[in-house]
This record gives structure tokens, C-alpha cells and sequence, in this order.
């Protein structure tokens, strides 16, 4: 079973909110990744990380920020929460080569 | 860029073999993987293909054509439980090694 954390499962918040999601792994990953995904629809990559102070932008434009203090950590912050944000957040990780990633199980959002 | 794709939906019967398809265009591929994700659920790893050919594992293999930019999933005995999506990822070269997934394939198992 994959060692990836996140929390919280299920968040509903009001607009302007500021929230962060939390995402920690204990596999001693380097790489680390944040997929939005709305339901019935695709994995769209909107953050990731190859290594502690990394981080660069996916491919889907977000309006989140992230930051990679120490390898295991790796939290998402929305300033000023909207209701277009609503939407599910996973976050992975994975080692070097071949290796698969692991994915978190999750934080569904909600803003109101 | 990257450009992958599947077909968005799929049904099969019961206890028949399924064969899910995925072309991908990408600059700078690194091994090719494919995950399932039940609804409401986190995508779990299935296989990965970095070199041409025929990976198995179980009910499950999974094929790859790097000059064809070609994978498929071959899901054998099909049980009802396999309902699911299937995501097709392609890994990018390079030390940042961002995984891109496809749209997914929605497989509907029937009796």
C-alpha cells in the first residue's frame, strides 16, 4: 500500500477563503505531482516537483501555488478560494527511472 | 507538446477479453503507464511499458510501439469489478519526469 497522504478528504468553503491542502509522502520520493480532476473527466497535471525547492507549473493553468520545503511535503494553497475551483485534487508521487507514481486519495473541494 | 488518446468508452461482457487502445504523440517519451481509477476513487498503477513489446501481469498485459506511438491494455477474464476508467500516462525524458495522463477509457462490464 502506497504511503501518500492527503488531507482533508472533503473540504467545502466560502469564496475568498484562503485553503490549503496537504500532501505527504513517506517513500522518500523526489518527484511530486498535483492532478485536478473534475468527475467523469481527465487528469489534468497543475503542479509538480522533481526535488525540494523545485516546483513548476503543469500544464493546466492554475491560479493554486505550491511549495516544496522538505521531500516529503508538498501543500497546494489557493489564496482566495472561487467556486470555479471546485473540483477534485490528487496529488502523487513517484521515485526515480521506471517507477509507477502513487496517488494520494484525494481532497474533493467545495466552495460555496 | 503531448497529445495521448483513447477511446472514451467502452463495454464488454462478462468473462470476454477487452483491448484498450492508446496513441500518444509527445516530445521526449520515458515509459508509458497505465492505471485504473473506479469512480470516486484514486487512480491505482496497472503496468508500464519503456521498451517495445509485451508486458504481462495476470489478467492484465499491456503492449507498446514506441515508432508507432502505440500502447494497449489487454484485459483478459473480464470480471464485473473491472468496471472502471483506464488512464494512459506517458512519462516525459528528463530530470522533471512529468507523468501526463490521457482522457481515460470509461469500461463498462456486463453480464
Amino acid at each position: 500500500e502506497a504511503d501518500i497522504y492527503q488531507t482533508p478528504r472533503y473540504l467545502v468553503i466560502g469564496t475568498g477563503k484562503k485553503i490549503t491542502l496537504e500532501c505527504s509522502q513517506t517513500m522518500g520520493h523526489d518527484k511530486m505531482y498535483w492532478y485536478q480532476q473534475d468527475p467523469g473527466m481527465e487528469l489534468h497535471l497543475i503542479h509538480y516537483s522533481y526535488g525540494v525547492n523545485s516546483t513548476e507549473k503543469g500544464d493546466l493553468s492554475s491560479e493554486s501555488t505550491v511549495s516544496r520545503i522538505r521531500t516529503e511535503h508538498f501543500p497546494l494553497t489557493l489564496e482566495s478560494a472561487r467556486p470555479s475551483h471546485t473540483s477534485q485534487y490528487l496529488c502523487a508521487s513517484s521515485g526515480g527511472g521506471g517507477t509507477e507514481a502513487f496517488f494520494g486519495q484525494g481532497t474533493r473541494l467545495t466552495v460555496v | 507538446g503531448q497529445n495521448i488518446d483513447q477511446p472514451t468508452e467502452m463495454t464488454a461482457t462478462e468473462g470476454a477479453i477487452v483491448q484498450i487502445n492508446c496513441t500518444y504523440q509527445t516530445s521526449g517519451f520515458n515509459g508509458l503507464f497505465w492505471y485504473q481509477q473506479h469512480a470516486g476513487e484514486a487512480p491505482t498503477f496497472l503496468s508500464y511499458n519503456v521498451l517495445d513489446g509485451l508486458e504481462e501481469k495476470g489478467r492484465f498485459s499491456s503492449f507498446l510501439s514506441r515508432s508507432k506511438g502505440y500502447s494497449y491494455l489487454l484485459l483478459k477474464e473480464l470480471q464485473m469489478k473491472d468496471s472502471a476508467s483506464y488512464l494512459c500516462a506517458v512519462r516525459k525524458t528528463g530530470n522533471t519526469g512529468k507523468l501526463i495522463f490521457g482522457q481515460g477509457t470509461t469500461l463498462q462490464v456486463k453480464p
